[in-house]
Order: structure tokens, then C-alpha cells, then sequence
């Protein structure tokens, strides 16, 4: 079956510019994640959304980043006046909820984002 | 924050095994995963481990785990060319929500 697709898998932007970056989950997951690569801080987690439940924001580094998840599947993460530091590869996981095995997360190719 | 820790680079002979350590600090982790990532491509999920395990075999994959001095493995039986890569060590926490906390990958280079 289809693995997580994300969307663009490259982005270059403008300092200040606002940039949408779009994950689809595995179907029939009902966790999802961001998570942030870049050269000086490794893999960082930044949000979380499980279900209906509130997502769990604790990662998210600035008020500059958000995300949503539209009808329990497809999220999208924002990040406004973006900054040279934000550049990053944006990577999206899945897994599924209680009751399956919520352990696996599985991983998209992620976004590439460069801020110049 | 909790910390997981490896080693950055690592280089063996085709055939050989290959064994990447990685150690962790939360004495509360629940799971330990291994991913591995391509050049360009996105993470993979090897396998991982649950933390009331000593050890857990996948075909050419073993991994290790000494909960007392938390201190995680993966052996890589018979290592292959395609088996270039970087190698990521990970823990799950029940403190810590859902997510997972990455080491900062050690980069496998297997010479034919």
C-alpha cells in the first residue's frame, strides 16, 4: 500500500515569506508527526496529533510554526515570516493508533526547505 | 532533555559484521528503534525493540539492549554495499508523549 507522501519535496523561499508544507498519513493511521532534520540539530520533534485529542505542540521552536490536521488525515505545517535558520528537511510520520501497533511510526521522504 | 547518543561514523569490509552502539539516558523508555536513511530518502523503520527484551532477531538484524546501562546495538550480519547508509538509534518514552528522540545517526560506509 501507499507509504506517508509529502508535498513539495523541495522548497525555496524567500526570507519573511510563508510557506504551507503537506503531509498524507498511511491510511487508516490516526497518529501523525512533524519532526525537523537540519545539519545542526539532528532530528527534532516539533507536534504530534493523535485522533481528536489537542496535539501535542511541546516541539514546535517558535509562535512562527503551526499545524493542522484536517479531518483526522491530512496536515499541514506553517511556517510564517520564515527565516534563514528554518531550513531544514521536514519530515512527516505515521502510525497508527491504540489498539494497533501505535509503536511503528513510518516515515515520508520529508520536504526540503531552503530559506535564502 | 534526554539525551541518545552515537557514534558519527563507522567502516567495514564487505561480508563482515557490522555493529552500531548507541547509548541513552531516560531510564523510562518503553521502545528503542533503529531507522536507516538513503542518501536523499526519508527514514526507514529496521526494527526496534521493546525495553523488557534483551534481544531481538530479523533475518541479518540483531539488536542488543542492556537496560542496566542503557546502552543499545545493532549488528548487521554479512554487511552488504546496499547496506550504506546512516543509522539512526531512537527511543519512545512513556514521560515523553508519542515521540521519539533520535541519536544523531552514525554513517555506515561498507568498502567492497
Amino acid at each position: 500500500g501507499a507509504g506517508v507522501s509529502q508535498s513539495p519535496s523541495n522548497k525555496v523561499t524567500e526570507k519573511g515569506k510563508d510557506v504551507e508544507l503537506r503531509c498524507d498519513p498511511i491510511s487508516g493511521h490516526t497518529a501523525l508527526y512533524w519532526y525537523r532534520q537540519s545539519l545542526g540539530q539532528g532530528l527534532e520533534f516539533l507536534i504530534y496529533f493523535q485522533g481528536n485529542s489537542a496535539p501535542d505542540k511541546s516541539g514546535l521552536p517558535s509562535d512562527r510554526f503551526s499545524a493542522e490536521r484536517t479531518g483526522g488525515s491530512v496536515s499541514t505545517l506553517t511556517i510564517q515570516r520564515t527565516q534563514q535558520e528554518d531550513s531544514a528537511v521536514y519530515l512527516c510520520a505515521s502510525s497508527l493508533g491504540a489498539g494497533g501497533r501505535p509503536y511503528e511510526q513510518y516515515f515520508g521522504p520529508g520536504t526540503r526547505l531552503t530559506v535564502t | 532533555g534526554e539525551d541518545v547518543e552515537q557514534s558519527l561514523f563507522l567502516s567495514v569490509r564487505e561480508g563482515d559484521s557490522s555493529v552500531i552502539n548507541c547509548t541513552y539516558t531516560d531510564s523510562s523508555s518503553t521502545y528503542l528503534y533503529w531507522y536507516k536513511q538513503e542518501p536523499g530518502a526519508g527514514l526507514q523503520l529496521l526494527t526496534y525493540i521493546f525495553s523488557n527484551m534483551d534481544m531481538k532477531q530479523d533475518q541479518r538484524l540483531t539488536v542488543l539492549l542492556n537496560k542496566k546501562d542503557k546502552h543499545l546495538s545493532l549488528r548487521i550480519a554479512d554487511t552488504q554495499t546496499g547496506d550504506s547508509a546512516i543509522y539512526f538509534c531512537a527511543e519512545r518514552s512513556d514521560n515523553a508523549g508519542n515521540m521519539l528522540t533520535f541519536g544523531g545517526g552514525t554513517r555506515l560506509m561498507v568498502k567492497p
